[in-house]
């Protein structure tokens, strides 16, 4: 399968503070990139599909403004969360889908606290 | 009702024990059905992937897909104390391209205990 990578794997930053999150495909092309948000003990929320070379989108309900996303290779995707707060605090992944199928390959994932 | 529903567990079994992890679906225009494990604090991991209904095996672990009951399930054999993890189902309706969402269950939580 794919091979993701995220950067940082943990983050805490004050509240107010802007913080970037990478996610890389090391060995694949990734035309698109799916950006998930999952709170502790529960499933994953998908929050933005993530297109090369355009605008993402957004779920119902995700804050364009707060959480910006970049894409501006097939290999790199970006999640800024903006003027983070601490309900912003939450385990964000990435993921690529596979070329052929609908299945999707995970990054590690970034815990991000705010304090 | 939720498009995918998953029993949370916890599940806790005794190593060596055969593991039955189930998901009901009421979409059915789903036709991609995959299992992640997901371990604590880690991103989920690609256990199994399969198109349609029917069976599909490997090593330990195998996957059932049933259509006509909207109803899928993954069995671990002879599991082991590494097998303990949340496991996910999720499932899309896509026509093979890689820019399907997936609709996620909740997560079974499952402990082999050694």
């Amino acid at each position: 399968g794919a091979v993701v990578s995220q950067h940082p794997s943990w983050v805490i930053c004050k509240s107010g503070t802007s913080v970037k999150i990478e996610c890389r495909s090391l060995d694949f092309q990734a035309t698109t990139m799916f950006w998930y948000r999952q709170f502790p003990k529960q499933s994953l929320m998908l929050m933005a599909t993530s297109n090369e070379g355009s605008k993402a989108t957004y779920e119902q309900g995700v804050e364009k403004d707060k959480f910006l996303i970049n894409h501006a290779s097939l290999t790199l995707s970006t999640l800024t969360v903006t003027s983070a707060h601490p309900e912003d605090s939450s385990f964000y992944i990435c993921s690529e889908g596979a070329s052929g199928s609908d299945t999707q390959y995970f990054g590690p994932g970034t815990r991000l606290t705010v304090l | 009702q939720k498009e995918v529903e998953q029993d949370p567990g916890p599940l806790s079994v005794p190593e060596g024990a055969i593991v039955s992890l189930n998901c009901t679906y009421s979409n059915s225009a789903f036709q991609y059905f995959m299992w992640y494990r997901q371990y604590s604090r880690k991103g989920p991991e690609l256990l199994m992937y399969t198109y349609s209904s029917g069976n599909k095996e490997d090593g330990r672990f195998t996957a059932q897909v049933d259509k006509s009951s909207k109803y899928i399930s993954l069995f671990i054999r002879d599991s082991q104390p590494s097998d303990s993890a949340t496991y996910l189902c999720a499932m899309s309706g896509g026509s093979g391209g890689s820019n399907y969402k997936l609709t996620f269950g909740k997560g079974t939580l499952l402990t082999v205990n050694p």
